[in-house]
């Protein structure tokens, strides 16, 4: 099975800091590497797939990058809503494994 | 409206078996394949199984392989998920999510999920 290890667990920034949150894959999972918010007591979006294609309806703050084994999320500007927690999911291959999740906080 | 809609959770004896269902409304359930996700109580997201849109390729979890199976009724665009010998480790919100495509794994729908409580 491929191990989805997120960076930081989790982290604490002001509004308008730019926040990047690491995904290492165990094994080459090419780019199919997909992000998730959730806030408090809500259902899991999704917010980029395939690496870095930004899903209908989400700010364009929230980009993606990587390939093989090292992704990442960032945030251009944080803003007040961003308060959740972002888990990193591989798509490569079955099971198709989550990250542990990172939970950012707003200063 | 796009949506899914989980039923069956609540509260079961260690042991026992329940059977989840999800609805799906709103988009062609048959060429999309779904999936179950787990949250436990305060822990992160853990994809549980997965079926294609004919229902001939099924995938499960480590955990739950042999314990669960997953199921779907196209013609009642309904996702099932049957478990049996449930143990209090599986105790969790249980979301169903659609694949955002027909040949990708990612997941761009989600239902609100159903709890199940596993407790004597």
């Amino acid at each position: 099975d491929i191990q989805m290890t997120q960076s930081p667990s989790s982290l604490s920034a002001f509004v308008g800091d730019r926040v990047t949150i690491t995904c290492r894959a165990s094994q080459s999972i090419s780019t199919y590497l997909n992000w998730y918010q959730q806030k408090p007591g809500k259902v899991p979006k999704l917010l980029i797939y395939t690496t870095s294609n930004l899903q209908s309806g989400v700010p364009s703050r929230f980009s993606g990058s990587g390939s093989g084994t090292d992704f990442t999320l960032t945030i251009s500007s944080l803003q007040p809503e961003d308060y959740a927690s972002y888990y990193c999911q591989q798509s490569y291959s079955s099971p198709w494994t989550f990250g542990q999740g990172t939970k950012v906080e707003i200063e | 409206e796009v949506q899914l809609l989980e039923s069956g959770g609540g509260l079961v004896q260690p042991g026992e078996p329940l059977r989840l269902s999800c609805t799906a409304s709103g988009f062609r359930f048959s060429s999309f394949g779904m999936s179950w996700v787990r949250q436990a109580p305060g822990k992160g997201l853990e994809w549980v199984s997965g079926i294609s849109g004919s229902g001939e390729t099924t995938y499960y979890g480590d955990s739950v392989k042999g314990w669960f199976t997953i199921s779907r009724d196209n013609s009642k665009n309904t996702l099932y998920l049957q478990t049996n010998i449930l143990r209090a480790e599986d105790t969790a919100v249980y979301y169903c999510a659609k694949a955002g495509s027909t040949r990708d794994w990612y997941f761009d729908l989600w239902g609100r999920g159903t709890l199940v409580t596993v407790s004597s």
